[in-house]
């Protein structure tokens, strides 16, 4: 299996709010996760990898206080952005590592489109 | 370091021709290479991956990719476009080399639009 899912697809906010995205492998483990960010008509930006049981890395420039990632099992990783500012409206992207394709190959889940008023 | 080009922003092709879908990279190691599609407001899909073995590696939906060491170079290629083919494509790559950075690092996107 290789399916990943993200819950919620959409979520509208009032500035200063706190939305939690949560991403879930179903059909398989994953130990590894990563969180990406895209902005319109641009590439994926890797924001940090997740594993199961330990702090996430985050890449350089990305705020680990203002992108809390948790990754407390095998099959879920969740991406809590605090008090969120306009600024912070993307499409947020999780993937996982593993399944059909094995180590080797990410999947990807459908996307979280967060807009903060 | 690592790095991936998509020359092309956008590739425009007629329905039933083939298309091709440019695709370079730059490692240290032997690279991991991938190609996914994405559609409007969707994630990313899995179309196929090089990883080791035959240069050819078929994939989803009649896709197939080419490695080609010598140009270092994993263009993705279809003999008979669709329509429903159109959409955003990324090439990615992965250092196998021990100690290089574990990211997947993923081309600007090239959009294919096929016209019918």
């Amino acid at each position: 299996g290789a399916v990943v899912s993200q819950h919620p697809s959409w979520v509208i906010c009032k500035s200063g709010t706190s939305v939690k995205i949560e991403c879930r492998s179903l059909d398989f483990q994953a130990t590894t996760m990563f969180w990406y960010r895209q902005f319109p008509k641009q590439s994926l930006m890797l924001m940090a990898t997740s594993n199961e049981g330990s702090k996430a890395t985050y890449e350089q420039g990305v705020e680990k206080d203002k992108f809390l990632i948790n990754h407390a099992s095998l099959t879920l990783s969740t991406l809590t952005v605090t008090s969120a500012h306009p600024e912070d409206s993307s499409f947020y992207i999780c993937s996982a590592r593993g399944g059909a394709g094995g180590l080797n190959t990410q999947y990807f889940g459908p996307g979280t489109r967060l807009t903060v008023l | 370091a690592q790095s991936v080009a998509q020359p092309e922003d956008q590739v425009n092709v007629a329905e039933g021709n083939p298309l091709t879908v440019k695709c370079t990279y730059s490692v240290s190691g032997n690279p991991y290479l991938f190609w996914y599609v994405q559609y409007p407001n969707r994630g990313l899909q899995f179309l196929l991956k090089y990883i080791t073995g035959d240069n050819l590696v078929k994939g989803s939906y009649g896709f197939e990719a080419e490695f080609n060491k010598s140009q270092t170079s994993f263009h993705l290629k279809k003999p008979s476009a669709l329509v429903s083919d159109s959409a955003l494509y990324f090439c990615a790559v992965r250092d196998s080399l021990n100690g290089a950075t574990n990211k997947l690092i993923f081309g600007t996107g090239t959009l294919l639009a096929v016209q019918p």
